[in-house]
This record gives C-alpha cells, sequence and structure tokens, in this order.
C-alpha cells in the first residue's frame, strides 16, 4: 500500500529565509508522481510541484523546488526566500501512474513565515 | 466558468438526515475524486471514479454513497449523518492517471457540520 508521511506538523522561518518541507514516502509501484500542494488559510488548495520517479532532475517552479531522493524515498520541498504569503498547510502527495488510482495526501505540515 | 465548483459551501445538517453534496467540472476530466478533510488526519479519499458509471471506494468510504451518470457530475450523499462526518469535503479532477496529468484540481471545498 501506499502511504506518505511528513513528520513536521509545523514549521516556523523568518522572511527571506528558505526553508525545507520534509515528505516521505512508501510505494512498490516503479513509476508513480510526486506532488506538493498549499493551502492557505481561505482553505483552497493550490498545486505547487510535480516530480516524475523518473525524472532525473529535481523539479523546480520559481522559488519552489523538490529534492527528490529515490533511494531514500523522500520527496522534500524547499522554497527559497520564504514570503509572508507563504504561511500555509502544505501537502505532500502521491499518484501511482497507473488507470484508477488517485492521489494520496500525507498529513500536512504547517508553514508559519513571520517578519 | 471553467472550473470545477462545489455546492453548498457551507452545510449544516441534523444527525439522521441525508444529505447530498454536488461537484460540477466544465473540463470533462475522466477522473473525479471526493476527499474529507480533518485536523490530524490530513486529506483521506472517500471515493473516485475514473469515468461515468465508473467508481470505486477509497480509505473511507462507510456512510457515503456516490453516483456519476455524467462525466461533468459527482455528486456525493451521506445517507444518514453522522457527527463523525462532520469534515471540509473537496472535490478534485483530474485530466488522467499517469504522470503530471494525475495533478488533481479541487472545488472550493464544503464544510459539513451534523449537530
Amino acid at each position: 500500500a501506499q502511504k506518505i508521511t511528513q513528520t513536521q506538523p509545523g514549521m516556523f522561518v523568518q522572511e527571506k529565509e528558505a526553508v525545507t518541507l520534509d515528505c516521505t514516502y512508501d510505494t512498490s509501484d516503479q513509476s508513480y508522481g510526486l506532488f506538493w500542494y498549499k493551502q492557505p488559510s481561505s482553505g483552497e488548495m493550490i498545486f505547487l510541484i510535480y516530480q516524475g520517479s523518473y525524472d532525473e532532475q529535481n523539479a523546480t517552479e520559481g522559488r519552489y523546488s523538490l529534492n527528490f531522493q529515490k533511494a531514500r524515498k523522500s520527496a522534500n520541498l524547499v522554497i527559497s526566500a520564504s514570503q509572508l504569503g507563504d504561511s500555509a498547510m502544505y501537502f505532500c502527495a502521491m499518484g501511482a501512474n497507473q488507470a484508477g488510482t488517485a492521489l494520496i495526501f500525507g498529513k500536512g505540515t504547517t508553514l508559519s513565515v513571520s517578519s | 466558468d471553467a472550473g470545477i465548483t462545489q455546492s453548498p459551501r457551507y452545510k449544516i445538517t441534523e444527525t439522521g438526515r441525508q444529505v447530498t453534496l454536488m461537484c460540477h467540472q466544465t473540463w470533462s476530466h475522466s477522473y473525479m475524486f471526493w476527499y474529507r478533510q480533518d485536523l490530524g488526519h490530513g486529506l483521506r479519499l472517500i471515493y473516485y471514479s475514473a469515468a461515468a458509471d465508473i467508481t470505486d471506494k477509497g480509505e473511507v468510504p462507510d456512510g457515503y454513497v456516490v453516483s456519476r451518470s455524467k462525466t461533468e457530475n459527482f455528486p456525493l450523499t451521506l445517507e444518514s449523518a453522522t457527527r463523525s462526518q462532520t469534515s471540509v469535503y473537496f472535490c478534485a479532477s483530474s485530466e488522467s492517471s499517469g504522470g503530471a496529468n494525475t495533478e488533481a484540481f479541487f472545488g472550493q471545498g464544503t464544510r459539513l457540520t451534523v449537530v
């Protein structure tokens, strides 16, 4: 069975600093995708970044990068130069690359950015 | 408007009543999902659908019923609401399984309170 683990219930960072949100996963599939979503206090789910299991390079999207270590089964999200607007809940998710599957989510990490 | 919309946004119902949460998407995505979000549990999959008339159980299906007679609609029914079903419910859709297309697009959520 697939599983996503986010061990940090809360993280605190100051503006302009970088922060890493941890995510480990467990799967027996060879082909899968890893996703990060942001949920601000308003409640919507915002897609941030995707990494495929066969992608050789770490994914990057603006200030977001995904530190993918396949052997360790980790997919940490790195946010560079944190901003106050980054304060939110962050979810790591995984989906198998096969028909009829759904994303499974971790329990989330609450990030608080202070000035 | 294009996208995925849920209704109602907020609902208070009494224990034992039947309640239906609506979900409508305009992208013609094949896959649709229902998740519930509870503190300490992240998002948990209730049901999903790979196409019209094809549905399957997720992690926490008990007490819920779904149908998908049309590609664009995926209603979730609580047959006899219980207090444990107080939660925020998210509907999501995705283009397909596999790779980055597994990215799920979320509705705004429905906050359901069972009293």
